[in-house]
């Protein structure tokens, strides 16, 4: 089993729809959780990372499920900008962080 | 957020020669450098983490003849790809990190070697 993994998708969805993506993790000593987005042949940016409580950044919502050992991403009302490949990320308590594969999302229009 | 840069942003080259990619953490000490390599529709990998004025710590599977890394300075880490071959074509990105911070990534260096 990988470390961590996502579905890679693509998922395409309608400009306005809601979309969620999840990324199960397998060490559940993990300690800190991240979303990164990464637009084709650039680098991953943060978009948020994910606390305990959830976390909501306008139309991202991001949740933490330890019992399960996944993360999720909510984005509501799509819009063509989100179009990318969000990638999650995890932290074990080291400095290093383990990436999933990613997931990518088309808006359409 | 903090700035990192990376040079050149690609490079094409002849197998068999070596290559040196920088990474600069532009506004920050970064106390710590990784050097990820991702290919095509595939994750970031951890290739090795760099401490400054230690020797690198090497993933796994990753050879550290292969890529020689350097963190002479709080603001510069280089990779260097010895005796590049094609299969070593990739998406080589770095991130920084000052002490309990996030990482910020590079804006990555793209590697064709013919």
């Amino acid at each position: 089993r990988k470390e961590v993994e996502q579905d890679p998708g693509p998922f395409n969805v309608p400009e306005g729809a809601t979309v969620a993506f999840n990324c199960t993790y397998s060490n559940s000593a993990s300690q800190s959780f991240f979303w990164y987005r990464q637009d084709c042949r650039k680098e991953p940016k943060l978009l948020m990372s994910v606390y305990s409580s959830g976390n909501e950044d306008g139309r991202f919502t991001a949740q933490l499920n330890r019992a399960s050992q996944y993360i999720s991403l909510l984005i509501r009302d799509s819009k063509l900008s989100d179009s990318a490949t969000y990638l999650c990320a995890v932290n074990e308590g080291t400095y290093k962080y383990i990436f999933g594969t990613g997931t990518r999302l088309k808006v359409l229009a | 957020g903090a700035v990192v840069s990376q040079h050149p942003s690609w490079v094409i080259c002849k197998s068999g020669t070596s290559v040196k990619i920088e990474c600069r953490s532009l506004d920050f000490q970064a106390t710590t450098m990784f050097w990820y390599r991702q290919f095509p529709k595939q994750s970031l990998m951890l290739m090795a983490t760099s401490n400054e004025g230690s020797k690198a710590t090497y993933e796994q599977g990753v050879e550290k003849d292969k890529f020689l890394i350097n963190h002479a300075s709080l603001t510069l880490s280089t990779l260097t790809v010895t005796s590049a071959h094609p299969e070593d074509s990739s998406f080589y990105i770095c991130s920084a990190r000052e002490v309990d911070h996030e990482q910020f990534f590079g804006p990555g260096t793209r590697l064709t070697v013919l």
